[in-house]
């Protein structure tokens, strides 16, 4: 299976600074399609995980565009600029491109 | 879109549990809906999907022979038995509607979890 290694595993923020989360997969991510299906998740305290990207750089809906991912092959990155309250919880990136899909084991993000 | 799930289940070692997803505001049999699984204190896992168009079912290959998917048309509803239940089976287990682009998909929404506790 897929391994992805993030770090660091928990960090601590003061409001208004940014923060950077990684995400090592212990294979490449690139699909036979040429799409690297890489995605990251973001759990509130007490909630459901809720989509941030898809597919390594694009935000879904309603993310602001304080949240910006990148990365290619075997590291990403998701850098949150500017950190608000409600940005605190558990991020994890997901892997779908080889079976089975894997998350990887999460970076909780506290605030000062 | 809602994803409703059933509450949460106190079960006994070796037994088995069906827990529920009740989707509501789109149409039921056009999207996959996966399974993931959450322990106490520990991160995601993923189980598997099932097509409720078809019934057709993909598994990630630990789950099989623990978990059984099944959907309901009439109903809205997907459904996943575990069985042969142990410790490592308490979890809080959630169903999530996938959503597929061109050259993407994701997890939109995703139903509030149901708590299973396998304890005697």
């Amino acid at each position: 299976d897929v391994v992805l290694t993030q770090t660091p595993v928990s960090l601590s923020v003061t409001l208004g600074d940014q923060a950077s989360i990684s995400c090592r997969s212990s294979q490449s991510l690139v699909y036979s399609d040429g799409n690297t299906y890489l995605k990251w998740y973001l759990q509130q305290p007490g909630q459901s995980p809720q989509l941030l990207i898809y597919e390594v750089s694009n935000r879904f809906s309603g993310v602001p565009d304080r949240f910006i991912g990148s990365g290619s092959g075997t590291d990403f990155t998701l850098k949150i600029s500017r950190v608000e309250p409600e940005d605190l919880g558990i991020y994890y990136c997901f892997q779908a491109t080889h079976d089975p899909f894997t998350f990887g084991s999460g970076t909780e993000l506290e605030i000062k | 879109v809602q994803l409703q799930q059933s509450g949460a289940e106190l079960v006994k070692p070796g037994s088995s549990v069906k827990i529920s997803c009740k989707a509501s505001g789109y149409t039921f049999t056009s999207y996959d809906l996966h399974w993931i699984k959450q322990q106490p204190g520990n991160g995601l896992e993923w189980i598997g999907w099932i097509y409720p168009g078809n019934g057709n079912t993909q598994f990630n290959q630990k789950f099989n022979g623990k978990a059984t998917l099944t959907a309901d048309k009439s109903s809205s509803t997907a459904y996943m038995q575990l069985s042969s239940l142990t410790s490592e089976d308490s979890a809080v287990y959630f169903c999530a509607r996938s959503y597929y682009g061109y050259n993407y998909w994701y997890f939109d929404f995703w139903g509030p979890g149901t708590m299973v506790t396998v304890s005697s």
